[in-house]
């Protein structure tokens, strides 16, 4: 039962594009969501996040949508950079305040290549 | 400011030995949350702990694998009897409340 999901494993953007990925997910208890950026033999690092109750947040070059009636949202970079190539995670908790623990359930990654 | 630790990096163990995974948080936060990531998938939850206290295991294998997280020092996931399934990278994350910071991740050869 994969409550939230990565469809696309990979993706490759020319450098100065935008790279756009996109997340799926299941559960409409999850009320805040995350992006992790992955190195080989590193663990994630924290990106960018978004409540339930936004529908954008950005911070530099990394805008997250969300669209709660398609439970969908999506991670752009603009303008895409070659440092950028990595493993890309959505990930998904329901609020402790709800009684929930926060633990994040995560996509299966997205692979993106940046070309020079 | 150190982030969070993590140690061994890399740990081999053979079939029917003990694993054990140590998790030291950042400073001031008192979160903890194990993860494991299988080849080619993403990261599964495994257990939710404060300081003395399990949360949420709910994603821990019925056997075999334990965790704790005492007073003092680091957390520590333990894997008795490893299997050659066993292998994986088990990263920590701690919390100040929200977001949760990874720490670079030990991973487990079961030879």
């Amino acid at each position: 039962d994969q409550q939230v999901k990565q469809n696309s494993p990979s993706l490759s953007v020319q450098e100065g594009r935008i790279s756009i990925l996109n997340c799926d997910y299941t559960n409409s208890m999850f009320d805040y969501f995350l992006w992790y950026k992955k190195y080989p033999a590193e663990g994630p690092t924290f990106l960018i996040s978004i409540s339930s109750i936004k529908d954008k947040n950005e911070d530099g070059r990394f805008t997250v949508f969300l669209n709660k009636s398609a439970k969908h949202l999506s991670l752009h970079i603009v303008p895409s950079q070659p440092g950028d190539s990595a493993v890309y995670f959505c990930a998904a908790s329901a609020s402790i305040s709800s009684g929930n623990t926060g633990k994040l359930i995560f996509g299966q990654g997205t692979t993106l290549q940046v070309k020079p | 400011n150190a982030g969070v630790m993590q140690n061994p990096r890399h740990l081999v163990r053979r079939r029917g030995q003990e694993a054990r995974l140590r998790c030291s948080p950042m400073k001031g936060h008192s979160h903890v949350y194990w993860y494991r990531q299988l080849p080619e998938e993403g990261l599964k939850f495994m257990v939710y702990l404060q300081k003395e206290n399990i949360i949420d295991e709910s994603g821990m294998p019925k056997e075999r694998f334990s965790a704790e997280f005492p007073k003092e020092g680091p957390s520590i996931l333990r894997i008795q009897q490893v299997v050659r399934g066993d292998s994986a990278a088990y990263f920590c994350a701690s919390s100040p409340g929200v977001e949760q910071f990874f720490g670079p991740g030990t991973r487990l050869t079961v030879l």
